[in-house]
């Protein structure tokens, strides 16, 4: 219950194109879910977060989907670029208990010049 | 204040030695977290302190492995009889709950453990 499952594993877009990635969890007391963007040898950094109050959250090029319902949540990624290229990861978790995060496995996103 | 800072950057150590890590959190976090990332997976948590407080340890958290965070300050972890299935990537990451919505939640570069 405490799982996380994100998908898919590696993606590959051409510059310019929308990536997204998919997320699904089944914990309904999680109540925050972030994205991280992480590059080799660096740790994870905070990408954009959402509170399941909204249904979606546009931060520039990044916007995440949420939906309650479903248990679902996704990053969609516009006009992709070749400095995107990472590894991307979906969280979720209760902040008022510990806050502790979990994670999912990750999705490595390349995008083609 | 410019982040959470961790050292060192990489340790390699033979097998059976002890390692300790440190991190030094963002000043006004007074939540700490300790995570491991293994190559190709995403970050796991290991412990959580709220100021000085563990009140929360992980499973995978074995008896080598033990962390303090005196006077709810900078935090450390150690492992005793290192093995090989303790090369990682060792993650801290600090908060506060009563942030903005992002809760501040800011990790390290993290400490790169090689065991061999």
């Amino acid at each position: 219950q405490q799982q996380v499952k994100q998908s898919p594993q590696s993606l590959i877009v051409q510059k310019g194109g929308i990536s997204i990635i998919n997320c699904a969890y089944e914990n309904t007391a999680f109540d925050y879910f972030p994205w991280y963007q992480q590059f080799p040898g660096k740790g994870p950094a905070l990408l954009i977060a959402i509170r399941p109050d909204v249904s979606e959250k546009k931060e520039g090029r990044f916007t995440i989907s949420f939906n309650k319902s479903a248990k679902q949540f996704s990053l969609h990624i516009m006009d992709s670029q070749p400095g995107d290229s990472a590894t991307y990861f979906c969280a979720a978790s209760t902040t008022g208990n510990t806050g502790k995060l979990i994670f999912g496995q990750g999705t490595t996103l390349q995008v083609k010049p | 204040d410019t982040g959470v800072s961790q050292n060192p950057r990489h340790k390699i150590t033979k097998r059976g030695q002890n390692v300790t890590f440190r991190c030094d959190p963002i000043s006004e976090h007074n939540r700490l977290y300790w995570y491991r990332q293994t190559l190709g997976q995403g970050p796991e948590f290991l412990t959580y302190f709220q100021n000085e407080a563990q009140l929360e340890k992980s499973r995978l958290l074995s008896d080598r492995f033990s962390a303090e965070r005196p006077k709810g300050s900078f935090s450390t972890l150690e492992i005793q009889r290192t093995e090989q299935g303790d090369s990682a990537m060792y993650l801290c990451a600090s908060s506060s709950p009563t942030g903005r919505g992002s809760y501040g939640y800011t990790f390290g570069s993290g400490t790169r453990l090689t065991v061999v």
